[in-house]
Formats: structure tokens, sequence, C-alpha cells
């Protein structure tokens, strides 16, 4: 039981550099996000997915590019990292059908921007 | 002002208690509420599903919904060490585009042997 599979776990950047970070769900989910928790923040989204070959814009989506690559892919990528991007990075996946529809989250990526 | 509110603690009681965990919310659409545990270093899980108001019960967890005071809670009764995490209360309106959640900051708490 896969489920929400990301990479890399840990990861730590200069500043300027560019990263992706993969995300991969095996569930047969039509909607994929990318979260991101910060101390007293709480989970915020970054962008979504909603299907496959959309992608829309979250709470905070400035610094970020992403890439819904088939089904079940969902790439985040930094194009130039800031401190301000460090972060524990949760992708996530929804089935949008079902009437308890809910979200199920990866074990996360820490990202360390220097 | 966020959507969603949640005292983030610490919360530490003694084995055996009664855990009271609660939201408060703004945004009058939203009608699904789930609460999330989350390990240190772990990905949220699901733990409870309530729709609309009311009250849901699971083993020893409880949830319940107010929709008239825009207050959600969650009771973790005869609590244990293993009920220590972070818990994340999420909810979302009807036919929120792709599904979205609006997450509360997570309450900590810490049961101790």
């Amino acid at each position: 039981n896969a489920g929400v599979t990301q990479t890399p776990k840990f990861q730590v950047l200069k500043t300027g550099q560019s990263m992706t970070l993969q995300c991969a769900q095996d569930m047969n989910h039509n909607s994929m996000y990318w979260y991101r928790q910060d101390p007293g923040m709480g989970l915020r989204l970054i962008y979504y997915s909603a299907s496959e070959g959309t992608t829309d814009k979250g709470e905070v989506p400035n610094g970020y590019n992403v890439s819904r690559l088939n089904k079940r892919e969902f790439s985040l990528r930094l194009e130039s990292a800031a401190p301000s991007q460090t972060s524990v990075y949760f992708c996530a996946s929804s089935d949008r059908s079902g009437f308890y529809s809910t979200i199920y989250f990866g074990e996360g990526s820490w990202l360390t921007v220097v | 002002q966020k959507e969603v509110e949640q005292d983030p603690g610490p919360l530490s009681v003694p084995e055996g208690a009664i855990v009271s965990l609660n939201c408060t919310y703004s945004n009058s659409a939203f009608q699904y509420f789930m609460w999330y545990r989350q390990y240190s270093r772990k990905g949220p899980e699901l733990l409870m599903y309530t729709y609309s108001s009311g009250n849901k019960e699971d083993g020893r967890f409880t949830a319940q919904v107010d929709k008239s005071s825009k207050y959600i809670s969650l009771f973790i009764r005869d609590s244990q060490p293993s009920d220590s995490a972070t818990y994340l209360c999420a909810m979302r309106s009807e036919g929120a585009a792709g599904n979205k959640l609006t997450f509360g900051g997570g309450t900590r708490v810490l049961v101790k042997p």
C-alpha cells in the first residue's frame, strides 16, 4: 500500500538554486495537491490539479510551478529557491467522487534553503 | 484573520483523561469537517469525517459540529500516550474546486503516562 509517495524526503538548497519535488499516487485519484506546512501556519495550499491536464493556484503559489505529468504524477518546482521557502512540503491526492471524498497525504519533504 | 482558527497548544493531559480539541471558522459555506492526526515527521492521516451539524462517534473519538456557532470539536476518551500527536481540523464547502480543504494550524497534544 504505497498511497502517496514523494521524493526527496530531505533536501538542502542554496539560495537561487532550483529543484523539483516529485510526487506519485497509486490510488487512481483524479485530484492532486501540494501543501506547505510551517510552524503556526498550518497547511497552506500551493497548487492543485483537479484532474489530469489542469492545474490551479492555491493560497501561496508565488515562487513555485507545477506539472501534472499524468494521472499518477504531480511535481512541484522551485525555480530560484529563497530562504522563505524553507518548509515541509506535502503532496496529497483525492478522489473527487463519493460523498466522503477527502484528501490523503504523503510522508512529507523537508526542504531547507540556506 | 484566518478562516479556521485552532489553539496551537501544547495540550498536556495525564493518561486516561479526556482530550478536548476545537476549531472555530468564519466561512458559513463549509459543510464537510475533518480531523487529521499528524505524528512527528509524518504526513497527516484522516481521523474523523462529519458532514454538516451533529455528532459522530468512532471508538474513543467523538467529533461534534455546531454550524450555528461555527465551531467544531474533537473529544478523545481514555487517552493513551500513543494519542500524542498534532491534531488538525480541516473543512471544505460543497462543490469546492478540486475538493480543496482549509486547515487549522493544529493543536499539539501530549498524553503523559
